[in-house]
């Protein structure tokens, strides 16, 4: 079965700290995706990858940024995290580079 | 700007009901169109993709359609269960986005017994 998996299922940090988004999948897929999620503002793009060592922006890139070191591996870095940075992130991956197909459980950010 | 509304925001309904959720689009220029569900605290899971040439694409007890000229597509689910309790979500591939749904904000469905 396909999966999709994000470190941390609950994370909690400090204005100004970096902070570190882990997801790995296990299908081989090249395409991978970084969304966060909001009351009332639905799913939102912030980076995806299409290949190692590619990115490219999504709709809201502002205050993060993102690595592919490894097919298998794609990581979403808050630089110096703010308050408005709380939020549910979720990982996906596809085979198509149009739009995500399997989702990670999310992790849920608080930035105090 | 592209939107995508899905109305109501929440939904109950009592065990077996057949029930419908819609999802209502501005921009005809899709690719197409797909249904998740999340559970709470989860991520999603694709549910139908329905390409922009269909009318309509079917999975066990769920049915979902697409009317590109009036800008909406539903999902209907037969006879409901307290299993079914979860959001829906619909998202839309325009053409000429590469790689960027648009999602609603979807309805949370509760299913009670």
């Amino acid at each position: 079965d396909v999966k999709v998996t994000q470190s941390s299922r609950y994370l909690v940090k400090r204005t100004g700290e970096k902070v570190f988004l882990e997801c790995v999948q296990d299908m081989d897929h090249e395409n991978m995706f970084w969304y966060r999620q909001d009351p009332g503002l639905g799913l939102r793009l912030i980076y995806f990858s299409y290949d190692v060592k590619m990115k490219e922006k999504g709709d809201i890139p502002e205050g993060y940024s993102v690595s592919r070191e490894k097919k298998e591996r794609f990581s979403l870095i808050l630089e110096s995290a703010s308050t408005n940075q709380t939020s549910m992130y979720l990982c996906a991956s596809s085979i198509d580079r149009r739009f995500p197909q399997h989702f990670g459980d999310g992790t849920r950010l608080s930035i105090l | 700007k592209q939107e995508v509304t899905q109305i109501p925001a929440a939904l109950s309904v009592p065990e077996g009901e057949n029930l419908v959720l819609n999802c209502s689009f501005t921009d005809s220029a899709i690719y197409n169109l797909q249904w998740f569900r999340q559970d709470p605290g989860k991520g999603l899971t694709s549910l139908l993709l329905i390409q922009s040439s269909q009318r309509e694409q079917t999975s066990g007890r769920l049915n979902a359609s697409l009317d590109k000229s009036s800008g909406r597509s539903t999902l209907y689910i037969a006879a409901s269960q307290p299993g079914d309790s979860a959001t829906y979500l619909c998202a839309l591939l325009y053409t000429g986005t590469a790689s960027k749904l648009t999602f609603g904000t979807g309805t949370r469905l509760q299913v009670t017994l």
